[in-house]
């Protein structure tokens, strides 16, 4: 099993305010790297998949990084909205995904 | 739309019953995945399936059986089912057949908590 490692596990943020955080995952053997938005009873919505270093994807108002060469990657969420209450999930493909833990973002009102 | 169903939001089932997991999905995919998720824990993968009546063993495979007799429906199979089988199951498909490296999203079921008394 893949080491993926997601950090923090939970951040809480006030609305309006800007947040990002981390997916750590092997630098060796890469080819993908997805990023899936979970929200509380509903199915997990793929945001984007990432394949080249320095890659850069936006949508709306969360946007990716991506270096491949020391293995990580950040999700942005810019201006945050309640509705961005979710876990975001990382997950490294090699033949198949390995998912991180996810964290968790709740958004104060 | 794409559209994954799983036959159970909830269910409860008891210790020791043979538990059969359903998912149907409507996009003529080749890919379909079981998962399952537990608190502090990733979605870890049980079984996978890159076209009918073919499976591959996933990271945590040991209690369980699938079976896909048709493109469209892949069911997870709990033999005997015993408490530490009570998570989250999570059902997942996407295109691309064999070739799993082509980097397509996956498109997952609402979920079945499953609870094992």
């Amino acid at each position: 099993i893949l080491n993926v490692e997601q950090s923090p596990q939970s951040l809480h943020v006030q609305e309006g305010d800007s947040t990002n955080f981390t997916c750590s995952f092997p630098s060796s053997n890469f080819y993908a790297l997805h990023w899936y938005r979970w929200e509380t009873a509903k199915s997990p919505e793929a945001l984007f998949v990432m394949t080249l270093n320095g890659d850069e994807k936006k949508k709306g108002r969360i946007s990716a990084t991506l270096n491949t060469k020391e293995g990580y990657s950040y999700l942005y969420i810019k201006g945050s909205q309640p509705e961005d209450s979710a876990t975001y999930l990382c997950a490294f493909r090699d033949y198949k995904l390995s998912f991180g833990a996810g964290t968790t973002v709740t958004v104060r009102a | 739309d794409v559209k994954v169903t799983q036959s159970s939001r909830y269910l409860v089932k008891r210790t020791g019953e043979k538990v059969f997991l359903e998912c149907v999905q409507d996009m003529d995919h080749e890919n379909m995945f079981w998962y399952r998720q537990d608190p502090g824990l990733g979605l870890r993968l049980i079984y996978f399936s890159y076209d009918v009546k073919m499976k591959e063993k996933g990271d945590i495979p040991e209690g369980y059986s699938v079976s896909r007799e048709k493109k469209e429906r892949f069911s997870l199979i709990l033999e005997s089912a015993s408490t530490n089988q009570t998570s989250m199951y999570l059902c997942a498909s996407s295109p691309s057949g064999q070739n799993l490296l082509l980097n397509q999203p996956q498109h997952f079921g609402d979920g079945t908590r499953l609870s094992i008394l």
